[in-house]
């Protein structure tokens, strides 16, 4: 079975804090992708980033990277120097051998002023 | 510019009553995925179809169809509403060939009470 833990509901820091939420999946297949999406208040889903199973270089895009660790089965993402544009619902999913995305539960970020 | 649209995006309904949430792309995708987001649990796969006349349950399925007569449309139906379906529904789509390499792009939601 697929499963993906997201073990944080809410994290809250002040702007230009370091801020990194954690995602923790379960797969059987060998080759599967992890993403991460963005909800901000207005509810619509931003894709942020696809990685796939073979490939477990960080990525880093602007202030966004990407910590991915087969060893421990974790697709962390830090925001760095975080701004009150930041605050939305992050979620971290994972899709195996088919095309079918299982998610988190989501992480709520809120980032203060 | 290829999307994928939803409607209505809010509605209200009473329990008991049919009701068909719209989700129609431009993108050309083959696979197409219906999903509810409700506190507490992320979002959660209702059904999804990787074709015309292909259709398959999700993990909350129960109290849920859908159709695929076109590559662009998968309308959701609520054969009768129940206040356990108040939530909010993502459409979705994704090209087809390579499994799960392809990023899946979703709609803007529709918000639907029962009341």
């Amino acid at each position: 079975a697929q499963k993906v833990t997201q073990a944080q509901t809410e994290i809250s820091v002040v702007e230009k804090e370091d801020v990194t939420l954690d995602c923790v999946y379960e797969t059987r297949d060998t080759t599967y992708y992890l993403f991460w999406y963005k909800q901000p208040p207005s509810g619509e889903l931003v894709f942020l980033i696809r990685r796939n199973s073979f490939d477990e270089q960080n990525e880093i895009s602007g202030r966004y990277s990407w910590n991915f660790q087969k060893s421990t089965s974790s697709f962390n993402f830090t925001i760095t120097a975080s701004q009150v544009v930041d605050s939305a619902v992050y979620f971290c999913a994972l899709s195996g051998s088919t095309d079918k995305l299982i998610f988190g539960t989501g992480t709520r970020l809120q980032v203060f002023p | 510019d290829a999307e994928i649209t939803q409607s209505p995006r809010h509605k209200i309904t009473e329990t008991g009553r049919q009701v068909t949430l719209a989700c129609h792309q431009t993108w050309n995708h083959n696979n197409m995925f219906w999903y509810r987001q409700d506190l507490g649990h992320g979002l959660r796969l209702i059904h999804y179809s990787y074709g015309v006349q292909d259709t398959n349950k999700g993990e909350v399925s129960d109290g849920y169809s859908v159709s695929r007569s076109n590559t662009e449309d998968l309308p959701l139906t609520l054969e009768s509403a129940a206040s356990s379906q108040t939530s909010v529904y993502f459409c979705a789509s994704s090209e087809s060939g390579t499994g799960a390499a392809n990023t899946i792009y979703f709609g803007e939601g529709s918000w639907l009470t029962v009341v």
